[in-house]
């Protein structure tokens, strides 16, 4: 079975410009998170859906990121404009949720390692 | 709020030395307790996990107890390999949110 798809795995920019990140989920998962770490630590989460709805948006800095879950399936994490402190890895993760809350494990991808100049 | 303090890196050890990466939370209830790997390269992946207090999680020869009374969920394995050489990352999930929050990871290199 194919696990968390990330794309692209390495992007490098200069600071003003727009960037997008995609992610496919394991299938039949219906929970997708993203999570930003910066470089010597631990992963932060930005936004968590359940299926189409974004309900954990609170870390995400709205001025400038936007994430979009549209049929519930994958899912693209877009920053516009980039800044120099947005250099990061991106991750992205999911799960299978039953209930009030996920009770099971969170598969990682290998993540989008982006650099902006 | 909740948090994770794991011991600072990096870490060296010879093979077929005994480890130990030492982790504490703090957090209200009962949250569950993880340890996930990062091989180079290559995304998070979870290693062992315990749901409840005295729990033992363990995968791959590594285990961590989850200890109530000491806030802690320390990770060991008794004989390191080579290809034990990643980053490991202890973390937590609160009894009332799916978010986990990871410390800020133990680089660990194993020399042959």
């Amino acid at each position: 079975e194919a696990g968390v798809v990330q794309s692209p795995r390495y992007k490098i920019i200069e600071k003003k410009q727009p960037v997008a990140f995609w992610c496919n989920p394991i299938s039949g998962h219906n929970t997708l998170y993203w999570y930003r770490q910066n470089l010597g630590q631990g992963p932060e989460l930005l936004i968590r859906y359940e299926n189409e709805e974004a309900v954990d948006d609170s870390q995400l800095p709205k001025d400038r990121f936007s994430a979009e879950r549209l049929k519930g399936v994958d899912s693209t994490l877009k920053i516009q404009p980039a800044e120099l402190g947005d250099s990061a890895v991106y991750l992205c993760a999911s799960s299978l949720t039953s209930g009030a809350f996920s009770t099971d494990t969170q598969y990682f991808g290998p993540g989008t390692r982006l650099t902006v100049l | 709020g909740n948090s994770v303090t794991q011991m600072e890196g990096p870490v060296t050890l010879s093979e077929e030395a005994f480890l130990t990466i030492n982790c504490t939370y703090t957090a209200t209830g009962y949250p569950s307790l993880f340890w996930y790997v990062q091989y180079p390269g290559e995304g998070l992946q979870l290693l062992l996990k315990a749901t409840k207090a005295d729990d033992k999680g363990s995968n791959k020869g590594f285990e961590a107890t989850y200890r109530k009374e000491t806030t802690s969920f320390h990770l060991e394995k008794g004989s390191v390999q080579v290809s034990d050489s990643a980053v490991y990352f202890c973390a937590l999930r609160d009894s009332s949110a799916s978010k986990i929050i990871f410390g800020s990871g133990t680089r660990l290199s194993i020399r042959p």
